[in-house]
């Protein structure tokens, strides 16, 4: 199969403080990795795009300075919030993809989310 | 940009009623992928659809791509409670997502 895994699943933390969290391909590698988020019973709203060794792709009203994704091999990619407010909070769900051929099979493999809570 | 819309947004069945959720796309589609994500977890695959006209089945679930590409529909037969979940079609590279069709099935 393949195995995302996305950590940490849940963090609390202050605002104005920055938060890390990683998503790893397990067994295979992720030449693309995407970067989603997700409110209450709702769909999941895609961030960014990131590629191993270039510069990640966000999409419109997201901002780069504030959600910096690092995509450094082909099995890591990170997204830290930088300065978290309140309403930031939210779900926060990598997914990876592997080659054409175990797309086909696996589709994109997602992380198991992480929980963001800014107090 | 790309937009992919779901309907319905929710269905409450009996179990053993049938299931269908569809998706369409104001674009033509290369793939669709479709997802189930249970309450609390993430979203798991289930299938992707290439082909026009495409039609895939997975024992009790039935999936199939529009001829023009820009729909695709999931089937469900006799329903079971383990069906509960939200689905959700998602198209494109980046994989935009419908808004998904949260099914709630009672015993």
């Amino acid at each position: 199969g393949a195995v995302v895994s996305q950590h940490p699943s849940r963090v609390i933390c202050k605002s104005g403080t920055s938060v890390k969290i990683e998503c790893r391909s397990l067994d295979f590698q992720a030449t693309t990795m995407f970067w989603y988020r997700q409110f209450p019973k709702k769909s999941l709203m895609l961030m960014a795009t990131s590629n191993e060794g270039s510069k990640a792709t966000y999409e419109q009203g997201v901002e780069k300075d504030k959600f910096l994704i690092n995509h450094a091999s082909l099995t890591l990619s990170t997204l830290t919030v930088t300065s978290a407010h309140p309403e930031d909070s939210s779900f926060y769900i990598c997914s990876a993809r592997a080659g054409t051929e175990r797309a086909m099979a696996y589709g994109y493999t997602f992380g198991s989310g992480t929980r963001l809570t800014v107090v | 940009g790309q937009q992919v819309m779901q309907i319905p947004q929710y269905q409450h069945v009996q179990e053993g009623e049938d299931f269908t959720t569809y998706c369409n796309s104001s674009t033509t589609l290369s793939n669709i992928q479709w997802y189930k994500q249970r309450p609390g977890g993430h979203p798991v695959f289930l299938i992707q659809l290439v082909k026009s006209g495409e039609v895939k089945k997975q024992k009790r679930l039935t999936f199939q791509f529009g001829e023009a590409k820009k729909n695709s529909s999931l089937h469900i037969t006799a329903t079971q409670t383990t069906d509960v979940g939200t689905y959700f079609c998602a198209g494109g590279y980046a994989l935009n997502f419908g808004k998904g069709t949260s099914l709630l099935v009672t015993p």
